[in-house]
């Protein structure tokens, strides 16, 4: 089975404008998670999907959202840039309950200039 | 205080040494992940832990649920261990991380 795969691996962005992230998790899985790492802060979740719906979603601003599709791919968005969001992002997936091993993709690192 | 907190932060062995890693976490868990990330971001998932102890090779990882404590062991240890090991703990994919352990372990 394939893995996880984020496109693009890497980003450069000016300040101000937006970004677009993809996940495709391994075939079968049908909840994806993303993170967000970066060397303050460390690992942070920024939001779960399960089924096309938006079953968590951690601490941050209303700029970073997301979706799921009904293949299970996902793709988070994060408006109006700042340097603070420079980081790794990374999503994991897996077949959605509660106590299951998360499968990493290889992260996609996001320079924000 | 953070809500799961990992010790040591940094950790140097020679090869062969038996090494723990251990980590406390206040939040409530359906399940209790080590993780390993190696140099260029990539995330390796070790063990999955809702209860008792799991052993892969030289690796074992144990969990009290009581104390919301638990730990993981190298055994013989190996350069190749060298890694940043990081403990998570959530519901699902919902889950808060500790600081990572930096693992050197030289020849």
């Amino acid at each position: 089975k394939a893995g996880v795969t984020q496109t693009p691996r890497y980003l450069i962005k000016t300040r101000g404008q937006q970004v677009t992230l993809s996940c495709s998790p391994i075939s079968g899985h049908r909840s994806v998670s993303w993170y967000q790492q970066t060397p303050g802060q460390g690992l942070q979740f920024l939001f779960e999907y399960f089924s096309e719906t938006q079953r968590n979603k951690g601490n941050f601003p209303g700029r970073f959202s997301g979706r799921q599709f009904s293949n299970s791919r996902s793709e988070m968005n994060v408006s109006t840039l700042e340097l603070g969001d420079s980081a790794l992002y990374l999503c994991a997936s897996s077949l959605g309950q509660l106590q299951e091993t998360q499968y990493f993709g290889p992260g996609t690192r996001l320079l924000v200039l | 205080k953070n809500e799961v907190e990992q010790s040591p932060q940094n950790l140097t062995a020679q090869e062969g040494e038996f090494i723990t890693i251990n980590c406390s976490y206040s939040v409530g868990i359906s399940a209790l992940h080590w993780l390993q990330q190696h140099p260029g971001g990539g995330i390796v998932s070790l063990f999955m832990l809702s209860s008792g102890k799991k052993k892969h090779g030289r690796l074992i990882a144990t969990i009290n649920i009581q104390e919301k404590h638990s730990s993981l062991h190298i055994t013989a240890s190996h350069p190749r261990d060298s890694a940043v090991y990081i403990c998570a703990a959530g519901v699902g994919g919902n889950m808060r991380f500790g600081a990572g352990t930096r693992l050197t372990v030289k020849p």
